[in-house]
């Protein structure tokens, strides 16, 4: 089956703070895709990046990177110096072959 | 540059009551779904579609009605609305030209039932 866990519901952390959300994910599938996405307290969903199974370099933009372990089947996304902007529900997601989404986790950034 | 487009934005219902949850898309994309999103569960499938004329059920379809007869619209019913179906709804529009589909979501609708 596949599935994606977010065991963090809820994460408190204060500004310039580094934080890592964890996305542990199952799959049978040799080749695919893992997305991040973005909900901020407005609703809409956001798209912030998608990881081909092949490659396991992180990824770095800015203040985000992510990190991708086949070997652990984790993709987790860290955001450096966090800002009170950053505060949103955050989604992994899998999209075999439907998108399947974790159940989110809040982020709150307090100054 | 639309994107996704939802309509309704909110609304209220009675039990018993229809309507629907309309959703468009500019982007000649094939693929497209309907996601509710409740407190703790992420978003769940409802309906999704392959194209015109293709529909096929997500993991939550019981109480919903899809159709899709053109490529830009693929709108939502609720036959028969219960307290169990207030939810935030979400279009989304699926770019698979490029392998890893990225999805586009609509701002969503926020659906009461009471």
């Amino acid at each position: 089956a596949q599935k994606v866990t977010q065991a963090q519901t809820e994460i408190s952390v204060v500004e310039k703070e580094d934080v890592t959300l964890d996305c542990v994910y199952e799959t049978r599938d040799t080749t695919y895709y893992l997305f991040w996405y973005k909900q901020p307290p407005s609703g809409e969903l956001v798209f912030l990046i998608r990881r081909n199974s092949f490659d396991e370099q992180n990824e770095i933009s800015g203040r985000y990177s992510w990190n991708f372990q086949k070997s652990t089947s984790s993709f987790n996304f860290t955001i450096t110096a966090s800002q009170v902007v950053d505060s949103a529900v955050y989604f992994c997601a899998l999209p075999l072959p439907k998108l399947i989404f974790g159940a989110g986790t809040r982020l709150a950034v307090h100054p | 540059n639309a994107g996704v487009t939802q309509t309704p934005k909110f609304q209220v219902l009675k039990t018993g009551q229809s309507m629907t949850l309309q959703c468009a898309q500019d982007m000649n994309h094939e693929y497209m779904s309907w996601y509710r999103q409740d407190p703790g569960m992420g978003l769940r499938l409802i309906h999704y579609s392959v194209g015109a004329g293709i529909t096929d059920q997500g993991e939550v379809p019981n109480g919903y009605n899809v159709s899709r007869s053109t490529t830009e619209d693929f709108p939502l019913r609720l036959l028969s609305a219960a307290p169990s179906q207030t939810s935030v709804y979400f279009c989304a529009s699926t770019d698979r030209s490029s392998g890893g589909a990225i999805q586009y979501f609509g701002a969503g609708t926020r659906l009461s039932v009471l």
